[in-house]
């Protein structure tokens, strides 16, 4: 199966921040990947897929670059709803794989 | 509106089955791959099952292979999960999720709003 390893497992910020979150995956995934944010409670929500691409509805200053094996999500000024836990996946194969996630915490 | 609402969790002994099920609303379901997402109290994402849309395609994640099936009912916009033999660590919320795309296996544009399973003697 594919790893994938997210960091930071934690991160604390402030509101107006850039934050930037790193996935690296144990082989490449080409650009299949996807990034989600998740509040507590609540089921996740697909920010960006195929690497960079912005879902729907989604607000801009979330961004995601890379591929191969190297991915980030950025957020350009973190506002109070971003507050929340990020994960990673890979969909290259039908073994998906999840990043451990990054806590996003108020500084 | 897509919705997708799962049903059928709860508490459950060792080694016994329970059976979930989501049904979807607000799209054509039979379009669409879906598949079955779990979380563990405190824990992360854990991706537990896929079904291409008319069900020729069937994928299962190595920890649930042989004791969970996956199965759908496209004339009533049905997606289910018979879980067989469950042990402690499937305790998790469940979600079903759907492809955001029709064409191809993409990532999940849409999720229920997930349903628990407790497995504790």
């Amino acid at each position: 199966d594919i790893q994938m390893t997210q960091s930071p497992s934690t991160l604390s910020a402030s509101v107006g921040d850039r934050v930037t979150i790193t996935c690296r995956a144990s082989q490449s995934i080409s650009v299949w990947m996807a990034w989600y944010q998740q509040k507590p409670g609540k089921a996740p929500n697909l920010l960006i897929y195929k690497a960079s691409t912005l879902e729907s509805g989604v607000p801009s200053r979330f961004s995601g670059t890379g591929s191969g094996t190297e991915f980030t999500l950025t957020i350009s000024s973190l506002q109070p709803d971003d507050f929340a836990t990020y994960y990673c996946q890979q969909y290259i194969s039908h073994s998906w794989t999840f990043g451990q996630g990054t806590k996003v915490e108020i500084k | 509106e897509v919705q997708l609402v799962e049903s059928g969790g709860g508490l459950v002994k060792p080694g016994g089955s329970l059976r979930l099920s989501c049904v979807a609303s607000g799209f054509t379901f039979s379009s669409y791959n879906v598949h079955w997402v779990r979380q563990a109290p405190g824990k992360g994402l854990e991706w537990v099952s896929s079904i291409s849309s008319s069900s020729n395609y069937i994928y299962y994640a190595d920890s649930v292979d042989g004791r969970f099936t996956i199965y759908r009912d496209n004339a009533n916009n049905s997606l289910y999960l018979q879980m067989n033999s469950l042990r402690d660590e499937d305790t998790a919320v469940y979600y079903c999720g759907r492809d955001r795309q029709r064409s191809g296996w993409s990532a999940v544009g849409y999720w229920g709003q997930g349903t628990r399973v407790t497995v504790s003697s």
